[in-house]
């Protein structure tokens, strides 16, 4: 079984600021996709990164994945409070999603 | 709007009661997928059918859970005899088996056993 651990577990920030969010296992990942998630709403899919030190960016979101496919990191430029949300992060070896607890954002107007 | 739809969206029900929810899949994906989400936490994956074969069961989904799709299309979940500890929110997903089989969810069905 993959560990998967996110942190922070929370992030509280004011509209405009940067903010960085992790994924990390035990075990390489075949390739990693990222979720956001609203109240009272499924998981919407960001990205999937499939590739050791690939870089995809999104508008403001910038998705990163280590070179040894064992970590993830997801970093927003100038927040909005529309970003805010559950951040889940799931690896893609399996027909079914693994996901870890997540990182709950939100930002502040 | 063509996305995953399950009803209902919101059930409060009494303990040792029976719950069913439906999934509506988005039309040509033959694959569904039934997770669990709890407060605090990612969802956990219960169940999933290719077409109307159940192919796999999590240790998470006690006998007490029951999931069908009759005929590859809409699914239903049906927890009997509810107890507390069944309070979360219940996901459904849906993919194709060709390309790359992104999982598309629906909005959830929240539970909450009194």
């Amino acid at each position: 079984t993959q560990l998967l651990e996110q942190s922070p577990q929370f992030l509280s920030i004011q509209e405009g600021e940067n903010l960085t969010v992790y994924c990390n296992s035990s075990s390489v990942f075949s390739s990693l996709q990222w979720y956001r998630q609203e109240p009272g709403e499924g998981p919407v899919l960001l990205v999937t990164v499939v590739t050791g030190g690939e870089v995809k960016k999104l508008k403001r979101l910038t998705f990163q994945f280590g070179d040894a496919r064992k970590d993830s990191s997801l970093h927003i430029t100038a927040a909005q409070p529309g970003d805010t949300g559950l951040y889940l992060c799931a690896p893609t070896n399996d027909y079914k999603l693994s996901f870890g607890a997540g990182t709950t954002v939100t930002v502040r107007a | 709007d063509t996305g995953v739809s399950q009803d209902p969206r919101h059930k409060i029900t009494k303990r040792g009661q029976n719950v069913t929810f439906r999934c509506d899949p988005i039309s040509e994906h033959n694959r569904l997928y039934w997770y669990r989400q709890t407060l605090g936490q990612g969802p956990e994956f219960l169940t999933y059918f290719q077409n109307e074969a159940q192919l796999e069961k999590s240790r998470l989904l006690s006998d007490r859970f029951s999931a069908e799709r009759p005929k590859g299309s809409f699914s239903t979940l049906e927890i009997q005899r509810t107890e507390q500890g069944d309070s979360a929110m219940y996901l459904c997903a849906s993919s194709m088996t060709s390309g790359d089989g992104t999982q598309y969810f629906g909005p959830g069905t929240r539970l909450l056993v009194l």
